[in-house]
């Protein structure tokens, strides 16, 4: 089966950037979105097809992807992000998800 | 508004059936393909599983395979989920979700739209 690897969790300062990784087996040959979840929510698409943003999403939000790494940037980030962010692709008829990433706005 | 909302979630003891629902508005729902992912407590996100926009093409997480069926009637803007042969594990949130996908020579998936979850509780 396919596994992707994501950092358990990241913290920034408000204002500052946060990058979170998501790394599997030439990745980069596949596309990946990434989904925002805040406590007691439902998740959120936030970048889909590596780098792309759904409407109503900020542009702080980006998005990479190469090799065996995808990455997700929060560029001036607010404490509003704070929030756990999922890595997802497509593999072999199967959906696969990132173990989660939780960001914290200190 | 782009909506769903899922339904049928209960306190079941283990070996037991359960039909879940999703009720879509606001799009054309035969238009999409449609997913149910779950959640259970305090983890991560589980793909569970996919239909196609008619119904045609159905993909399974390998943990479901076999105990749980995907269905959909476009007539209703409805979304199935049946799930039986219950166990402990599959205690969670099942959420349903709009998706975009193409498997063509460069495929995708992802899941655009999502409802507020359904509770699936197993335990004796």
């Amino acid at each position: 089966s396919y596994d992707l690897t994501q950092p358990p969790s990241v913290s920034v300062s408000p204002g500052q950037t946060a990058s979170i990784t998501c790394s599997g087996d030439n990745l980069g040959h596949k596309y990946v979105c990434w989904y925002q979840q805040r406590p007691g929510q439902s998740p959120l698409l936030v970048i889909y097809q590596d780098n792309k943003r759904p409407s109503g999403i900020p542009e702080r939000f980006s998005g990479s992807n190469s090799g065996n790494t995808a990455s997700l940037t929060i560029s001036g980030t607010q404490a509003l992000d704070e929030a756990d962010y999922y890595c997802q692709a497509w593999d072999s008829d199967t959906v696969v998800f990132g173990p989660g990433t939780k960001v914290t706005v200190l | 508004e782009v909506q769903l909302v899922e339904s049928g979630g209960d306190l079941v003891q283990p070996g037991a059936s359960l039909r879940l629902s999703c009720a879509a508005t606001g799009f054309t729902f035969s238009s999409y393909a449609m997913s149910w992912v779950r959640q259970a407590p305090g983890k991560g996100l589980e793909w569970v599983s996919t239909i196609s926009d008619r119904g045609g093409t159905t993909f399974f997480a390998d943990s479901v395979k076999g105990r749980f069926t995907i269905a959909r009637d476009n007539s209703k803007s409805t979304l199935y989920l049946q799930v039986s042969s219950l166990r402990a594990e599959d205690t969670a949130v099942f959420f349903c979700a709009r998706t975009d996908l193409w498997f063509g020579e460069n495929h995708y998936f992802h899941m655009d739209v999502w409802g507020k979850g359904t509770t699936v509780t197993v335990s004796s």
